[in-house]
């Protein structure tokens, strides 16, 4: 069966410093695979998605993601974090339900703590 | 403004009532799907709708209920058969295939007493 693994429950940065958060999953075949981003009592947002071609994806707010299929990796990166990014941040792997439509499994989610 | 609504924000219940939860899309999309996110769990799929007038069960669909007699409505019911419906419940919709950007809505917080 399709899983994310999201090994950090937290990760705590200062603002200014670079980011990784990182995400393995399990599937067998190409893999579709999301970011998404959560504030505080809030609906998530889509910061970028990978389906195939070239394996380093760029998405919204600065963010991007690296696809690496001998790690079954997909971890999400940025180069200097804002305080406005201290947010819950999921990955998701697009799996076949049954009747044939992919629908993402998310991974736990990993807390982004910023310090000023 | 595209985009999706769910209401109410803080629902309380007490033990042993039913309750709906109110999903509304304006982005014309064909799919939509409820979930349900506890602390440290991420989120899980309760039910999904491809297509109006018909769903399909997801990972945790004992005690919920749901229905799509329009396009742009998904609510979802949670039975008195749910032992364990305390949570925040988030609804999101694509414009058709799960492979699409699903956008979620700002959740309603169920909270039974």
């Amino acid at each position: 069966a399709q899983s994310v693994t999201q090994p950090d429950i937290h990760i705590t940065v200062s603002e200014g410093a670079s980011l990784e958060l990182r995400c393995n999953y399990s599937y067998g075949a190409t893999p579709y695979l999301f970011w998404y981003v959560q504030s505080p009592g809030q609906g998530l947002q889509l910061l970028l998605k990978y389906f195939s071609g070239d394996t380093l994806v760029q998405g919204i707010k600065g963010f991007e993601a690296e696809f690496k299929r001998s790690q079954s990796s997909f971890n999400l990166r940025k180069p200097s974090v804002h305080w406005s990014d201290a947010a819950e941040y999921f990955c998701a792997v697009g799996s076949i339900f049954s009747g044939g439509s992919y629908i993402p499994t998310f991974g736990r989610g990993t807390s982004l703590i910023v310090h000023p | 403004d595209g985009g999706i609504t769910q209401s109410p924000k803080y629902l309380f219940r007490k033990e042993g009532q039913n309750v709906t939860l109110s999903c509304e899309q304006n982005l014309n999309h064909d799919a939509m799907y409820w979930y349900r996110q506890d602390p440290g769990q991420g989120l899980r799929l309760i039910y999904y709708s491809q297509i109006v007038n018909d769903f399909q069960k997801g990972d945790i669909a004992e005690g919920y209920s749901v229905s799509r007699e329009k396009k742009e409505s998904f609510p979802l019911t949670v039975t008195s058969a749910q032992k364990n419906p305390t949570a925040f419940y988030l609804c999101a919709s694509s414009l058709n295939r799960g492979t699409d950007t699903q956008y979620f809505g700002p959740g309603t917080r169920l909270t039974v007493l």
